[in-house]
């Protein structure tokens, strides 16, 4: 079954306390996304990849660091989480830069006190 | 940067009523796609238009991109409860190395029995 999956689904930690959350997709995709959902602000590209290797800021990159060394994972790291990264992320991907249908995760719910 | 306004940001109807969601881009948009997300879930593709002009349906729902492709909506007839969720638009901004992806804030549709 094509599909995007992340992990974990569900995080509660500590400020200043390191974490990454995984993201993967089946589909021999090119073009692979971060995006943060807050309440009333929508979605936010964080970052996003073109190919692997190849990364770029979105919208809202501080805070964050994303790597592409495969072309099927592409982690988001947070290296000293605050408060204000609680939110709700996910992942995407498409087949190509030039092709926009994004297929989503299911989200991960972080929550940094 | 590029914005991408979207009108309203809440929508009540009837069962059976039309609603409509506009989406406005600060900028040209190569092409804009739509997503809906139901509560809880993860944004789901709806639809990508690209031409200038371009009218797409699908079955009640109708999309259309403006001729100066900085405006699009979302027009969906006689409207269901399973219509309920979150309607977002998203473009990417014109121009060399624009793999940018910009969403709007969305439009959130309660449909009342």
């Amino acid at each position: 079954e094509a599909q995007v999956t992340q992990n974990p689904r569900y995080l509660i930690t500590v400020t200043g306390k390191k974490l990454t959350v995984t993201c993967s997709q089946n589909m021999n995709h090119e073009y692979m996304s971060w995006y943060r959902q807050d309440p009333g602000l929508g979605l936010r590209q964080i970052y996003y990849s073109m190919n692997v290797e190849v990364t770029d800021k979105g919208d809202v990159p501080e805070g964050y660091k994303v790597s592409r060394k495969e072309k099927r994972n592409f982690p988001l790291i947070l290296e000293s989480p605050s408060p204000n990264q609680t939110s709700l992320y996910f992942c995407a991907s498409s087949l190509s830069v030039s092709s926009y249908e994004q297929y989503f995760g299911p989200g991960t719910r972080l929550t940094v006190t | 940067g590029q914005q991408v306004m979207q009108i309203p940001q809440y929508q009540h109807v009837q069962e059976g009523e039309d609603f409509t969601t506009y989406c406005n881009s600060s900028t040209t948009l190569s092409n804009i796609q739509w997503y809906k997300q139901r509560p809880g879930g993860h944004p789901v593709f709806l639809i990508q238009l690209v031409k200038s002009g371009e009218v797409k349906k699908q079955k009640r729902l109708t999309f259309q991109f403006g001729e100066a492709k900085k405006n699009s909506s979302l027009h969906i007839t006689a409207t269901q409860t399973t219509d309920v969720g979150t309607y977002f638009c998203a473009g990417p901004a014109s121009g060399a190395g624009s793999y940018q992806l910009t969403f709007g804030k969305g439009t959130k549709l309660s449909v009342i029995p």
